[in-house]
Formats: structure tokens, C-alpha cells, sequence
């Protein structure tokens, strides 16, 4: 069956300005994660997400950062004022519940912020 | 707090041999530890996983991972490398309860090379 899909693949935006990536889990999955992976490092726990709410979001770095999933399924995370730091490949995961089940990638969407 | 510790950020083998890739873990409480490979272009995939039970843990492609609580290590092994292994391999470990159950504290990753 499908895979977690991330889009775009790659963006490239200027400092000050706002971008959004979407994420669309595994279908049935009802928690979904970002994560942010900067170079030379590796993913960092931004948001989980299980099903509409944000159940933890402790690892989204300041207010600039902010993830919805309305439906339970599609999620995506929005950037406001990006700044040259922001730069990095943000990866989606999927799972099928909270806990020890398996989180599934997705191929991650590179931001470059110039 | 978990946090997780690869030794080497590169490892280098030939075709054929042992594959060690070292991964040690700072927890509270025993975590449920992961390891996972990822190939240029690709998402990360799950190689194995240890919760709970037998320590020795077998996953995919010929890996395996032994979970020792009083080293808290959890390095992974095979015994002949492919030159389809070379891939960036990461560590990572998960909480057992509440707010960090599910949420993955990864390393900084091991790139391995094999040579033919």
C-alpha cells in the first residue's frame, strides 16, 4: 500500500517569509509525528499528533512553528517569519497508534531558507 | 530525559565483514530502542526494535541488536556486509510511559561505507 508522502520534496523560500508542508500519513493511522532533521544531526521530535489534537508539542522550537491535522489524517506544519535556521529536511512519520508501533518516514520535504 | 550516543560517525568495512555500529543510551528507565537505516533519497526505515522480552533482537537485511541493560547499549551487528548496506544507520530510543511514549530521541547517525 502507499507510504507516507510529503510534499513538496523541496522548497526553497526567503528569510521573513511563511511556508506550509504537508504531510499525508498512512491511511488508518491515527498518530503522526514531525520531526526535524538538520544537517550533520539527526531527527529531532518537533509534534505528535493522535488523531485531530496536538498531544504533544513540546518539541516545536518557538511560536514561529505550528502543526494542525483537522481531519485526522493530513497534517501540515506552517512556519511563519523563516528564518536562515530554519533550514533543514523536515520528515513526517506515520504509526498506528501511540506507543511501541512501528512510526513509518516519509521521504521528508528539504527547506532551504536563503 | 533519553538521549542517545552513536560512537563513530563513520564506519568504513569491506565486503564481507563484521559490521559493528556502537549505540548507547542515557535513560531514566530502560526505553524501548530502535534502530533505523536510511538510504540517499529515501525515508528512514526500521531495521529492528527492542520493548521487551528476549534481548537479542533480529531484524531485516541480516541485522541484529543485542539490548544490555547494565551497559545500556544496544549495537548492532552483522556479520557480512553487502555493499548494499552502505546507508547512514540511526539509533534512536523511545520513552515507556506518558508524554514520551512513541516520541523517538535519535542519534546523530553512523554513515557506513563498504568497500568492495
Amino acid at each position: 500500500g502507499a507510504g507516507v508522502s510529503q510534499t513538496p520534496s523541496n522548497k526553497v523560500t526567503e528569510k521573513g517569509k511563511y511556508v506550509e508542508l504537508r504531510c499525508d500519513p498512512i491511511s488508518g493511522h491515527t498518530a503522526l509525528y514531525w520531526y526535524r532533521q538538520s544537517l550533520g544531526q539527526g531527527p529531532e521530535f518537533l509534534i505528535y499528533f493522535q488523531g485531530t489534537g496536538a498531544a504533544d508539542d513540546s518539541g516545536l522550537p518557538n511560536d514561529r512553528f505550528f502543526a494542525v491535522r483537522p481531519e485526522g489524517s493530513v497534517s501540515t506544519l506552517k512556519i511563519q517569519r523563516t528564518e536562515r535556521g530554519d533550514s533543514a529536511v523536515y520528515l513526517c512519520a506515520s504509526s498506528n497508534s501511540q506507543g511501541i508501533d512501528t512510526q513509518y518516514f516519509g521521504p521528508g520535504t528539504r527547506l532551504t531558507v536563503l | 530525559a533519553q538521549s542517545v550516543t552513536q560512537l563513530g560517525s563513520h564506519v568504513s568495512v569491506s565486503e564481507g565483514a563484521l559490521v559493528l555500529l556502537r549505540c548507547n543510551y542515557s535513560s531514566s528507565v530502560p526505553p524501548y530502542l530502535f534502530w533505523y537505516v536510511q538510504y540517499p533519497n529515501q525515508g528512514l526505515q526500521l531495521l529492528l526494535k527492542y520493548t521487551t522480552g528476549a534481548t537479542l533482537v533480529k531484524g531485516i537485511n541480516g541485522f541484529e541488536a543485542e539490548f544490555k541493560k547494565s551497559e545500556t547499549s544496544f549495537h548492532l551487528t552483522k556479520p557480512s556486509a553487502h555493499m548494499s548496506d552502505a546507508a547512514e544507520y540511526f539509533c534512536a530510543v523511545s520513552g515507556v510511559r506518558g508524554s514520551t511514549l512513541g516520541r523517538l530521541y535519535f542519534g546523530r547517525g553512523t554513515q557506513l561505507t563498504v568497500w568492495p
